[in-house]
């Protein structure tokens, strides 16, 4: 079966520390490019990070850059979020997603998300 | 940065009526967008890839349209298991981005 488990969220005071994993299994873990992407509470989805299957490419958005930082061990299947510097407006359930990309002019979307692991910052 | 705006922002409508939810981009996306579905307690689903492509497993009654700026997820007679969140997200450029979303309420 194909999964993504988050997991290392919690409570943390404003200014901490924090570091999400997500582990894979069932697929090809290095084949894919993954995604962290949030979701405060009653909010929309927001877009977070992504890295490449290799690693060698990442992105932040401008919310979390120079906090956050992405990372991924494709030889252990997994994906780590560390999170510095927390504010309250990071208070949301993190979800990790796969991501096939752009292969041959067809975007593929986020086909596989984990269950989220809550991170409140208070 | 890509705002995709969703509109309506909800919609009421009974089980097998037909639901029909937008998605603007502020400059073009080309097909590069993706449709999720969300209900309450659980992970996003992916339900529409490249614009109209349905993923895997998606029935038939959900359909995607559209290309350039604006796009149409249409659910052809709603269900019960259909009255969700629904959100359209692009992949054109970086940063990735969301759109507000819709819910579809009973």
């Amino acid at each position: 079966e194909v999964q993504l488990v988050e997991s290392g969220g919690g409570l943390v005071q404003p200014g901490g520390s924090l570091r999400l994993s997500c582990a894979a299994s069932g697929f090809t873990f290095s084949s894919y490019t993954m995604n962290w992407v949030r979701q405060a509470p009653g909010k929309g989805l927001e877009w977070v990070s992504y890295i490449s299957s290799s690693g060698s490419t990442i992105y932040y958005a401008d919310s979390v850059k120079g906090r956050f930082t992405i990372s991924r061990d494709n030889a252990k299947n997994s994906l780590d979020l560390q999170m510095n510097s927390l504010r309250d407006e990071d208070t949301a359930v993190y979800y990790c997603a796969r991501d096939k990309g752009v292969v041959s002019n067809y975007y593929y979307g986020m086909d596989v998300w984990g269950q989220g692991t809550t991170v409140t910052v208070s | 940065e890509i705002v995709l705006t969703q509109s309506p922002a909800t919609l009421s409508l009974s089980p097998g009526e037909r639901a029909t939810l937008s998605c603007r981009a502020s400059q073009s996306v080309s097909s590069y967008l993706a449709w999720y579905q969300q209900k309450p307690g659980q992970a996003p689903r992916l339900l529409i890839y490249d614009a109209s492509y349905r993923a895997t497993g998606i029935p038939a009654r959900f359909s995607g349209s559209g290309s350039g700026t604006d796009f149409t997820l249409t659910i052809y007679s709603l269900e019960p298991e259909d009255f969700a969140v629904y959100y359209c997200q692009q992949r054109s450029n970086w940063p990735l981005t969301f759109g507000g979303g819709s819910k579809v309420e009973i």
